[in-house]
This record gives C-alpha cells, sequence and structure tokens, in this order.
C-alpha cells in the first residue's frame, strides 16, 4: 500500500460525458502527478501540481483540467469524452516539488461507451 | 514521440537466472532515471534508479546500468524469483517532465 489513494476505482460513462477523477496523496506529499496509460501504452505524463498550483504541464488535453485542493488532495476532470479516452489514470505523489521517486495510487480505469 | 522505448514487451527466465530488462531513451537531457515494478490491478511500485551521473547502482537482487553513449538502461535481477513476475517499466525524468517507456512483462518460472 502506497498511501495514495484513488477514486473511483471503477467509471463507466459514455462519450460526450464529464468525469471527475481524485485523488489523495501520501500524508506529507505536497506534489500530485497525473498520468494516463492506454491499452498497451506506457504511462504518460499529464499533470503536475505542488502546493495547490500547476508545476509542469505534459500530453494533456484541453478537454483535461486538474486541480490542487488545500487540503493536498487532487482532482482529474475529463469532458466532452470520447472513446479513445478509456485508460487507466494512475495519480502520484511526493514530498517535494521535484523528487524524482513518486508514489503510485491504485489507479481509476474509466471505460467510456 | 516515444522518448523511453522498452522493444522487449515480454521475458520468460528461469528461477535463480538473471533477468536482464531493457530501455533506451532519446533525449540526453534526462537527468535522473528509474525502474518500476507492477503488478495487476495495483499501481507501479519504485524499484531502482539512477542520476545520471553515475553508470551503476545496485540494491540487493537489483542493478541498474546506464550507457549514456549508447542512451541505454538496464535492470538485472540476480536471482530471479518467482515473486518478480509483473510488468516493469522503465522511466526518465529531465526539465520536469515524465516519461515512462511501454513495460516489459517479466515471468519468472519456478
Amino acid at each position: 500500500d502506497s498511501g495514495v489513494t484513488q477514486t473511483p476505482k471503477h467509471l463507466i460513462t459514455a462519450t460526450g460525458q464529464r468525469v471527475t477523477l481524485r485523488c489523495s496523496p501520501r500524508s506529507g506529499d505536497l506534489s500530485v502527478y497525473w498520468y494516463q496509460q492506454s491499452l498497451d501504452q506506457g504511462l504518460q505524463f499529464l499533470i503536475q501540481y505542488y502546493n495547490g498550483e500547476e508545476r509542469a504541464k505534459g500530453n494533456i488535453l484541453e478537454r483535461f483540467s486538474a486541480q490542487q485542493f488545500p487540503d493536498l488532495h487532487s482532482e482529474l476532470n475529463l469532458s466532452s469524452l470520447e472513446l479513445g479516452d478509456s485508460a487507466l489514470y494512475f495519480c502520484a505523489s511526493t514530498r517535494s516539488r521535484s523528487s524524482e521517486t513518486q508514489y503510485f495510487g491504485p489507479g481509476t480505469r474509466l471505460l467510456v461507451l | 514521440d516515444q522518448q523511453v522505448k522498452q522493444n522487449s514487451p515480454s521475458l520468460s527466465v528461469q528461477e535463480g537466472r538473471i533477468s536482464i530488462l531493457n530501455c533506451d531513451y532519446t533525449n540526453s537531457m534526462f537527468d535522473y532515471f528509474l525502474w518500476y515494478k507492477k503488478y495487476p490491478a495495483e499501481g507501479p511500485t519504485f524499484l531502482i534508479s539512477i542520476s545520471s551521473i553515475k553508470d551503476k547502482n545496485e540494491d540487493g537482487r537489483f542493478t541498474v546500468f546506464l550507457n549514456k553513449s549508447a542512451k541505454h538502461l538496464s535492470l538485472h535481477i540476480v536471482p530471479s524469483q518467482p515473486g518478480d513476475s509483473a510488468v516493469y517499466f522503465c522511466a526518465a525524468t529531465g526539465s520536469n517532465q515524465f516519461y515512462f517507456g511501454t513495460g516489459t512483462s517479466l515471468t519468472v518460472i519456478p
């Protein structure tokens, strides 16, 4: 158990809909990272937040957005969903803003029908 | 644009033998490399890392080698155990960006 929690575990929705994925980092961790893993793909870095502020952006679509709240939990919002958005979404956390060793949650499996 | 590549999707090794997992990268600006292990229905778990200023790092049965001139990274597991059966991802980081390979599924046969 990494100490990172993600909810929900599974999510099934339809194209065009909007969903919110939630992540609670390990106690004391200030940085949260979001990743997408599509079928047969590696993890694609989406975005990083540090202590409430966006720190780095990867391959995140404009239809996707994220935020980190004062209690340090983070939410990833996916809107106008397409079939290709079906994937595993992981969040990870670290203590500092640039710690290389990330602790991953169990992921949220999103299926868009 | 796959900056980190794991060209072997799977690998089978006999228990007790050495497992060698390989990874290639394209960006010479990466300053830190990591290996993660992933079991089904779980998130990746950190295994071992290496800074770009080193060429070897060892932790118990796990050793990571970095060849910067070849832009190649490898993970050696000796001796391999059945519990090592998992998907292994290599990752690289630099300039606040993080890149993962597509993973190699290792099966250790008892």
